[in-house]
């Protein structure tokens, strides 16, 4: 069984902070990587995909980076806002199409 | 288009029970697969397909079939309900494309087994 671990399991930041989490996978099975944000009583939603080292992704004022040889990915928040509280996923995909999901960073923001 | 579809909402099961969870997605997806959601656990992978016909386990698929007869349905099957299944599940579909799609996820379903 594949260990995706994120970092912090939680975050409370105030309104305009910017945040980072982490993502932390074994890099010897790695094929891509997915962010996905999850609201309460809504489904998961798809941020980024990404699959080559380096990569840097970016969607308003979220963005991510990928460290394959490594085997990490953060996600950054700038400037948070109340409606970026979420749970933030990440899932390694090792080729076989079945991804392994984190257990997830829950984000709060207090306006 | 409807996206990912899931059927029923809410279920309650009695020990023994079977059922059939459906999902189906409209967008011509190859790749559909099951996740159940339990507190502190995310989403654990129990079957997925490629395309219809083909199908395979995932990191929990004991108590769970799956066929795929269509590449737009994809039916979960509970063959006698337990306790340990009571979770919420989560159906989701995407392309396969070379480095991986992004996974489309329906609104699942709540199920409870007594």
């Amino acid at each position: 069984i594949l260990n995706v671990e994120q970092s912090p399991q939680s975050l409370h930041v105030q309104e305009g902070d910017s945040t980072n989490f982490t993502c932390s996978f074994p890099s010897s099975n790695f094929y891509a990587l997915h962010w996905y944000r999850w609201e309460t009583a809504k489904s998961p939603e798809a941020l980024f995909v990404m699959t080559l080292n380096g990569d840097e992704k970016k969607k308003g004022r979220i963005s991510a980076t990928l460290n394959t040889k490594e085997g990490y990915s953060y996600l950054y928040i700038k400037g948070s806002q109340p409606e970026d509280s979420a749970t933030y996923l990440c899932a390694l995909d090792t080729g076989r199409r079945a991804l392994t999901f984190g257990s997830g960073t829950r984000l709060q923001v207090q306006p | 288009n409807a996206g990912v579809t899931q059927t029923p909402k809410f279920q309650v099961l009695k020990t023994g029970q079977s059922m059939t969870l459906q999902c189906a997605q409209d967008m011509n997806h190859e790749y559909m697969s099951w996740y159940r959601q339990d507190p502190g656990m995310g989403l654990r992978l129990i079957h997925y397909s490629v395309g219809a016909g083909i199908t395979d386990q995932g990191e929990v698929p004991n108590g769970y079939n799956v066929s795929r007869s269509t590449t737009e349905d994809f039916p979960l099957r509970l063959l006698s309900a337990a306790p340990s299944q009571t979770s919420v599940y989560f159906c989701a579909s995407s392309y396969l494309r070379a480095g991986g799609g992004e996974q489309y996820f329906g609104p699942g379903t709540r199920l409870t087994v007594t």
